[in-house]
C-alpha cells in the first residue's frame, strides 16, 4: 500500500532531551516536507527536500534539523526540544517536476514538558 | 512575505445549505493552489488549481482560481454532516515551498 509513515505517533518528552521523528514513504517520491500544526495557525512548513541531499528551510525552521540521505526517509530532529515545540507534526511527500498533490503521513503529536 | 488568508474562520450551516469558502493569497512565483479537507487526522487532498477560470469539480464540491485577483473559492453544495471539517487552502511556489492558510472550520448541523 502506498503510504507515508511516521514514528512515533505520540511522544511526551522533557525540555532539552534530543528526539527524532522518523518519516518514510514507499512511493519513490523525490519531494518530502515537514509541517507543524497549531490551533488557529493552519499548517506551517518547517523544512522541505526536493531530492536526496537537498533540503530547504520553510517558514519555521528554528529549533529543527533534517537530513535526506536516502530518498525514502526524511527524519525530523529536535536537538533540544522546548515547550513551544509542542505541536502536531505532519510529514508529506509527492513527486517533483510535475503538478501532483502531497500525500500526508498520519501525524505525530509531540508534547514537550 | 508570502501570505494565504482564508475566510471565514468558521461557519455553521444546516444540512442542504451551500457554503462558499474563500482563499486569498500573495506569493512570489506562484505554481499552484491546493485545497485540503481535514477531519480529526491528516489533511486529504481535494483540488489543485493552476489556471484561472477553469472550474474543478468533484461531486458536490467545486473550486475555481482567479490569478489576476489572487483568490480562490471552494463551494460545497447540498451540504451533509460528513462535510464537517476544517478546509485548508495552500499555495506552492516554484521552489517547492508551501504556504497554508489558517483554515476554515465548517460545521454542518442536521
Amino acid at each position: 500500500e502506498a503510504q507515508v509513515t511516521q514514528n512515533p505517533r505520540y511522544l511526551i518528552t522533557v525540555t532539552g532531551k534530543k528526539l527524532t521523528v522518523t518519516c518514510s514513504q514507499n512511493m519513490n517520491h523525490e519531494y518530502m516536507s515537514w509541517y507543524r500544526q497549531d490551533p488557529g495557525l493552519g499548517l506551517r512548513q518547517i523544512y522541505y527536500s526536493m531530492n536526496v541531499e537537498v533540503t530547504d528551510k520553510g517558514d519555521v525552521p528554528e529549533g529543527y534539523k533534517v537530513s535526506r540521505k536516502e530518498k525514502r526517509n526524511f527524519p525530523l530532529i529536535l536537538e533540544s526540544p522546548s515547550p513551544n515545540q509542542t505541536s502536531l507534526y505532519f510529514c508529506a511527500s509527492r513527486t517533483s517536476g510535475s503538478l501532483n498533490e502531497q500525500f500526508f503521513g498520519p501525524g505525530t503529536r509531540l508534547t514537550v514538558l | 512575505e508570502d501570505k494565504v488568508v482564508q475566510s471565514p474562520l468558521s461557519l455553521v450551516v444546516h444540512e442542504g445549505d451551500t457554503v462558499t469558502l474563500n482563499c486569498s493569497y500573495e506569493v512570489t512565483n506562484f505554481r499552484s493552489l491546493l485545497w485540503y479537507k481535514q477531519e480529526k487526522k491528516a489533511p486529504t487532498f481535494l483540488f489543485m488549481l493552476t489556471s484561472s477560470g477553469i472550474e474543478k469539480k468533484s461531486g458536490r464540491l467545486s473550486s475555481i482560481l482567479d490569478k489576476k485577483e489572487l483568490f480562490s473559492i471552494l463551494n460545497i453544495t447540498a451540504t451533509q454532516t460528513g462535510d464537517s471539517a476544517i478546509y485548508l487552502c495552500a499555495v506552492e511556489n516554484s521552489w517547492g515551498k508551501f504556504q497554508f492558510g489558517a483554515g476554515t472550520q465548517v460545521v454542518v448541523t442536521p
